[in-house]
């Protein structure tokens, strides 16, 4: 099924664990990004990339590490979970220098 | 660096009334701006987008937004909301960052509430 996927959905961790996020776009759009959703902040920015092997950070970018071999796939990875990043992760991607970005459904990540 | 206000963090309004949503933004180009709704447990969708031109554009749902250079503003507006539109509201701008990339800052949003 064509599209952003995101998974798991819903996730829920302990302080310390390592936990990767997945983001799949059939649409081999060059960009895509990760925002995490948070109340009374909207969404920020954690890391964006324009292409394969291109990456960079956005506003929120500390405890996360992204990459990106494939077009494809942008796998988000927490590398020491901690309580601070429980919040909804959204993945989204885009095919244009400037122009609508196509939001994934979410994960929601719970770090205990 | 650039920043979008949206100064209403709740709305309520009756099925059938008229809403306008509020939307500020500091930005020192030309903006491009986006307004994003996210219904319950829901990604986001595109209402609608200004990149240039006429400054009042026209969104998916019956919905409009006006840009205004002057008030640095990009309201939005719909004259006879559902209760299917029940969600929450986002505004952003697109700003330049590398690699001629553009990137998205968004507002907190706006939680629009229906009542019959």
């Amino acid at each position: 099924d064509a599209g952003i996927t995101q998974s798991p959905r819903y996730k829920i961790t302990e302080t310390g664990r390592q936990v990767t996020l997945m983001c799949h776009q059939t649409w081999s759009h060059s960009y895509m990004f990760w925002y995490r959703q948070d109340l009374g902040h909207g969404l920020r920015l954690i890391y964006y990339s324009a292409a394969a092997d291109i990456t960079d950070k956005g506003e929120v970018p500390d405890g996360y590490v992204v990459s990106r071999s494939k077009t494809e796939n942008f796998p988000l990875t927490l590398e020491s979970a901690t309580r601070s990043q429980t919040s909804v992760y959204f993945c989204a991607s885009k095919t244009r220098r400037r122009g609508e970005q196509f939001f994934g459904p979410g994960t929601r990540l719970t770090v205990l | 660096a650039q920043s979008v206000t949206q100064p209403d963090i709740h709305i309520t309004v009756s099925e059938g009334a008229s809403l306008e949503l509020r939307c500020n933004y500091s930005y020192g180009a030309t903006p491009y701006l986006f307004w994003y709704v996210q219904s319950p447990g829901q990604g986001l969708q595109l209402l609608l987008k200004y990149f240039s031109g006429d400054t009042l554009v026209q969104g998916i749902k019956g919905f409009e937004a006006e840009f205004k250079r002057s008030q640095s503003s990009f309201n939005l507006r719909k004259p006879s909301v559902h209760w299917s539109d029940a969600a929450e509201y986002f505004c952003a701008v697109g700003a330049l960052v590398h690699f001629g990339n553009e990137k998205l800052t968004f507002g907190t949003g706006t939680r629009l509430t229906i009542i019959p």
